[in-house]
């Protein structure tokens, strides 16, 4: 079966801190995608991953595949207000095309 | 601009009542899919559709059913609904067949069953 393991579940800090959220498996994956999702509304994507080892960038997150393909990580730089929200991990499931599993999410807030 | 919708976006019902939530897309994607979120398990694919006429059962598609008869709709039924499916749906589409294409989803449907 299937799992991703997404960890810390909550996490609270402060404007300007550092932090990174982690998304694991014991199966290897083709691709991993991470998506953010705010109160009210449905997740957003903001990257696909699909390179062991690949790192990726948008402004200040990064995002990592391992190289093994069983993890991700997504590290936040400088975290603003608006970084909060929940982050959620998902993978392509096995048995047809376009199918998702999500992690359960870590969800950020990020106080002023 | 092309958007997904859903409605109604809360729902209040009772036990053994059907149900039915309805997803409109304007992007014109042939893949559709239905999920529903509850705390501690992320979100879990109820039903999908590859195109009209094809419909899919998920992880968690007990209790439901979908019909796809156009490309824009697809509606989720409750045939009897059970306080256990009292949840959040999210209504998904995309437009390739690669598993690694974006899934741009709706704002979400807030289902109680009392």
């Amino acid at each position: 079966t299937q799992l991703l393991e997404q960890s810390p579940q909550f996490l609270s800090i402060q404007e300007g801190e550092n932090l990174t959220v982690y998304c694991n498996s014991s199966s290897v994956f083709s691709s991993l995608q991470w998506y953010r999702q705010e109160p009210g509304e449905g997740p957003v994507l903001l990257v696909t991953v699909v390179t062991g080892g690949e790192v990726k960038k948008l402004k200040r997150l990064t995002f990592q595949f391992g190289d093994a393909r069983k993890d991700s990580s997504l590290h936040i730089t400088a975290a603003q207000t608006g970084d909060t929200g929940l982050y959620l991990c998902a993978g392509p499931l096995s048995g047809g095309y376009n199918k998702l599993i999500f992690g359960a999410g870590t969800r950020l807030a990020v106080h002023p | 601009d092309a958007e997904i919708t859903q409605s109604p976006r809360h729902k209040i019902t009772e036990t053994g009542r059907q149900v039915t939530l309805a997803c409109h897309q304007t992007w014109n994607h042939n893949n559709m899919f239905w999920y529903r979120q509850d705390l501690g398990h992320g979100l879990r694919l109820i039903h999908y559709s590859y195109g009209v006429q094809d419909t899919n059962k998920g992880e968690v598609s007990d209790g439901y059913s979908v019909s796809r008869s156009n490309t824009e709709d697809l509606p989720l039924t409750l045939e009897s609904a059970a306080s256990s499916q009292t949840s959040v749906y999210f209504c998904a589409s995309s437009e390739y067949q690669g598993e690694a294409d974006t899934q741009y989803f709706g704002p979400g449907t807030r289902l109680t069953v009392l």
